[in-house]
């Protein structure tokens, strides 16, 4: 079945050490998203892809990067994890055609724990 | 912040009809109303969403009002495994467009 994929499912880092988490999608979709959940909170989007174009959330930390080497993967990077930024971590696709159609499909997400 | 007003819980007894229940009374005439639930420790997953009309998957029911400013997500034979947060949200159907959950509404089902 096509889908979203967020590899691992749970990842624990020490402070302050680099850490990536993975997406990837057999949708083919043109647009990624990654949002941050933490505990008993609502997601909230941190960015997005369209295609190759890369764009930000005015809040997001510059803590947060993210890449995107082709259609199907996503790498969100925490470059200097904190312990505020413990939470879930969840990917989201859509078709970017706009209109009726551009649902966005999430993954199961990874939940980041930092020591 | 959220453009919609939800209650915090309901609870429904398995078997029977779940009527979940959004205000959105500043909504846009292009935004569309979108509901999404949240399974404890799972992703949102996408349950329907419509624009004015009335619309049914093999999911669930979405009842808009006829001024659009509140509607209603109806499951029609609550089951155990339905208990989950809903969130209703209302957004602009573009590519980027970012969700914007709310606090949604813990449904509780019991058997």
């Amino acid at each position: 079945d096509a889908m979203v994929i967020q590899n691992p499912r749970y990842q624990v880092t020490q402070f302050g050490k680099p850490v990536t988490l993975s997406c990837s999608q057999t949708l083919n979709h043109n647009v990624m998203y990654w949002y941050q959940q933490k505990s008993s909170q609502a997601p909230k989007l941190l960015f997005h892809y369209y295609d190759k174009d890369f764009n930000n959330e005015a809040d997001t930390p510059d803590n947060f990067q993210s890449r995107r080497p082709n259609t199907s993967f996503c790498f969100l990077d925490i470059r200097s994890p904190g312990l505020g930024d413990a939470a879930m971590y969840l990917c989201a696709t859509s078709r970017g055609s706009g209109g009726n159609t551009d649902t966005q499909y999430f993954g199961p997400g990874t939940r980041l724990t930092v020591l | 912040d959220a453009k919609t007003t939800q209650p915090p819980s309901m609870d429904c007894a398995e078997g029977r009809a779940a009527n979940l229940p959004c205000n959105h009374s500043t909504i846009s005439g292009n935004e569309y109303v979108y509901w999404y639930r949240q399974i404890h420790s799972q992703g949102p997953q996408y349950i329907i969403h419509g624009l004015k009309n009335n619309e049914t998957n093999e999911m669930a029911s979405l009842i808009i009002t006829e001024d659009r400013k509140s509607s209603t997500l109806i499951l029609p034979h609550a089951t155990l495994r339905d208990t989950a947060v809903y969130y209703c949200i209302v957004r602009v159907a573009e590519y980027g467009n970012k969700l914007v959950f709310g606090a949604g509404t813990i449904l509780r089902v019991k058997s």
